[in-house]
Formats: structure tokens, sequence, C-alpha cells
């Protein structure tokens, strides 16, 4: 299985420009999030999805939109980039029930740079 | 307060040297314990799930202590390769928003 699969590795954008970070996963799982993390600190919750058909907003939505029209597949869309989006992006997917006890596990990242 | 704290560190040890980290958690709903690793400029990794009655993997053991809020993990015999930043996640199962990173503990092995 090749897990979470983020795309692009790299990219750079240049203020205003919108742009796609895709994520897909072959686990089957409900659960996929998507975060970012700035350069020495932690996760933050961008927006999350518990099912095809159904997302939710994190922690720091602003200036990004998602979609779940699959199981396996969670796109996040950067519509008028900002310096503020330069970051490292990870998605993650777990396996959702209400008695769930599993991790999540991640994609490698998507590093982005708006200049 | 945050919801999930840790000591930021720079812990610098000695290869071979035993260490240890703690996180709190604020919320007593909490269900789930995960510590995960990561290394500069990489995705987080699960390196253990935490269970109530506390649980070792190879050199790696992790405690919960439920009534006071915290997590453990001991690295004995510690590598060069133990180098990273520990993250302490904690949960609540009923709610797939509630999964709550700590800021990480840096941990650096000297030769």
């Amino acid at each position: 299985n090749a897990g979470v699969t983020q795309t692009p590795k790299f990219r750079i954008l240049k203020i205003g420009q919108s742009m796609t970070l895709q994520c897909a996963q072959d686990m089957n799982h409900n659960y996929m999030y998507w975060y970012r993390q700035d350069p020495g600190m932690g996760l933050k919750l961008i927006y999350y999805s518990v099912g095809a058909g159904i997302t939710d907003k994190g922690e720091v939505p602003n200036g990004y939109n998602v979609s779940r029209s699959t199981t396996e597949d969670f796109p996040l869309r950067l519509e008028l980039a900002a310096p503020s989006q330069t970051s490292v992006y990870f998605c993650a997917s777990k396996e959702g029930t209400d008695y769930s006890n599993q991790p999540q596990h991640f994609g490698d990242g998507t590093r982005l740079s708006i200049l | 307060r945050k919801e999930v704290e840790q000591d930021p560190g720079p812990f610098n040890v000695p290869e071979g040297a035993t260490v240890a980290f703690n996180c709190t958690y604020s919320n007593s709903a909490s269900q789930s314990f995960f510590w995960y690793r990561q290394d500069c400029r990489k995705e987080p990794k699960l390196l253990m799930s935490v269970y109530s009655s506390g649980n070792e993997d190879g050199r790696f053991t992790a405690q919960l202590n439920r009534a006071s809020q915290y997590i453990s993990l001991l690295i004995r015999d510690s590598k060069l390769s133990d180098s990273a930043t520990y993250l302490c996640v904690v949960s609540t199962y009923s709610s797939a928003s509630k999964i709550i990173f700590g800021s990480g503990t840096r941990l650096s092995i000297r030769p």
C-alpha cells in the first residue's frame, strides 16, 4: 500500500496565484485531515473530513477550501496565495469510528513558498 | 493553558543515556494517546500508542497517568538515530477534530 500520498512535494507561488494540493490515501480511511506546520512550530489543523461529502473547519481555515468527493481524495485549495501561507502542509488519514483508538497516518508533506 | 503541553527542550544527551519526556493534557475526557517522532523537515511518524497499563517497544516505554493527566516516554540506551522531535498526541474517540498535538520536545543525542 502507498499509504497517504501528497503532491506536489515542493511548489513556489506568486502572491495572488491559486493552486490545489493533492492528497490521496489507499487505506479506505474515513477521516482525513490537512495541517500546516510553520518553521519551529507545531501542527495546526486547517480542515478535516469524516467521510465523503463531509468537511469541516479546523483551527486555521481562512484562505483555504477543501472538498471530499471520494473516500480516497481530499484536495486542499488556496485561492489567493498570500505570503502568510508559506508553510509545510501535511495531509493525514485515520480509521474513524466513535470508539476507535487508531493513530493518524501522514503524507510526506508539501513545501509551499509564496513570494 | 494549552490543551497539550510539552517541554520544548532541547534535550542534549550522550549516546547510551536514558532520557524521559513528559506531556500534560488538560481534557480529562481524553481517551487516546500517542507518541510520534518527527525528523527535521519530514512528516510525523507514529512511534507508539500509549495504553492505560503502560507499554514497551524495545528501548521505548510509554506510561499514562490519568489521575495527574500526563503521559511519558522513556528512551533507554539512546542512539544517535533517536535525535528528532517527539510529539505528544491526545485525542477523544468521538470527535474527529479533537486530535491535539503538542509542540514537540527536541532531542539531540551526541556521540
